[in-house]
């Protein structure tokens, strides 16, 4: 089965700066790659998410990039504040079967 | 659309005990999904369906664990008998096929098995 492997498992930035968050995943039929952020005590919500026909997609200060020969897939975010502080999942699916990465705790220091 | 809705949120529970989680997903979605999520292994696929057939169930730990989806509108995922380690965050979701493809979670069930 898939296996979805992320990047760093925590980030500290200071508040302006950028943040990026790289996962990797095994299964090259994975043509749907979403990011969540799950704040403390709260669901997972989608924040942006990429398909296998695309290479790159940005919305506002979150980008997300794929590189589907290396299997990897990227989440940048710029200007970072500090609401951006949560957990972020990055998630690869084949078909419908959806595996998420470990998580990376973003904290934003103002 | 009031969301995928799960009850209870919160369950405390004994050791021994059973315990059923209930999950509405949103209406008109074909796929419906069982989470656990803890601190140590993170966020768990444990069952899910398509239009109310179980799909893959491999993620379910143990015989302990079982779901089931009688309609559309309708899942529950049963532990018995339930353990300490039970202890976790389970969520519900649910998406429709051929559409946008976002995963919509429920608010989640937090589980105690003391």
């Amino acid at each position: 089965g898939e296996n979805v492997e992320q990047h760093p498992s925590t980030l500290s930035v200071q508040e302006g700066d950028s943040a990026v968050i790289k996962c990797t995943y095994s299964d090259s039929a994975s043509n749907y790659f979403p990011w969540y952020k799950q704040e403390l005590g709260k669901r997972p919500q989608l924040i942006i998410d990429i398909r296998s026909n695309v290479g790159e997609k940005k919305d506002q200060r979150i980008a997300v990039t794929l590189n589907k020969t290396a299997k990897h897939f990227s989440l940048h975010i710029t200007e970072t504040q500090p609401e951006d502080s949560a957990v972020y999942f990055c998630a690869a699916r084949v078909v419908s079967d959806m595996r998420f990465g470990a998580g990376t705790r973003l904290t934003v220091k103002p | 659309d009031a969301g995928v809705i799960q009850s209870p949120r919160h369950e405390v529970t004994e050791m021994g005990q059973e315990v059923t989680l209930r999950c509405k997903p949103i209406s008109g979605h074909d796929y419906l999904f069982w989470y656990r999520q803890t601190m140590m292994r993170g966020l768990e696929l444990l069952i899910y369906f398509n239009n109310n057939v179980p799909i893959d169930d491999s993620g379910m730990p143990e015989d302990r664990f079982s779901a089931k989806m009688p309609n559309a509108s309708f899942s529950t995922l049963k532990i018995q008998p339930s353990e300490p380690r039970d202890s976790a965050v389970y969520f519900c979701a649910s998406n429709q096929q051929g559409a946008d493809g976002e995963q919509y979670f429920g608010p989640g069930t937090r589980l105690t098995v003391t």
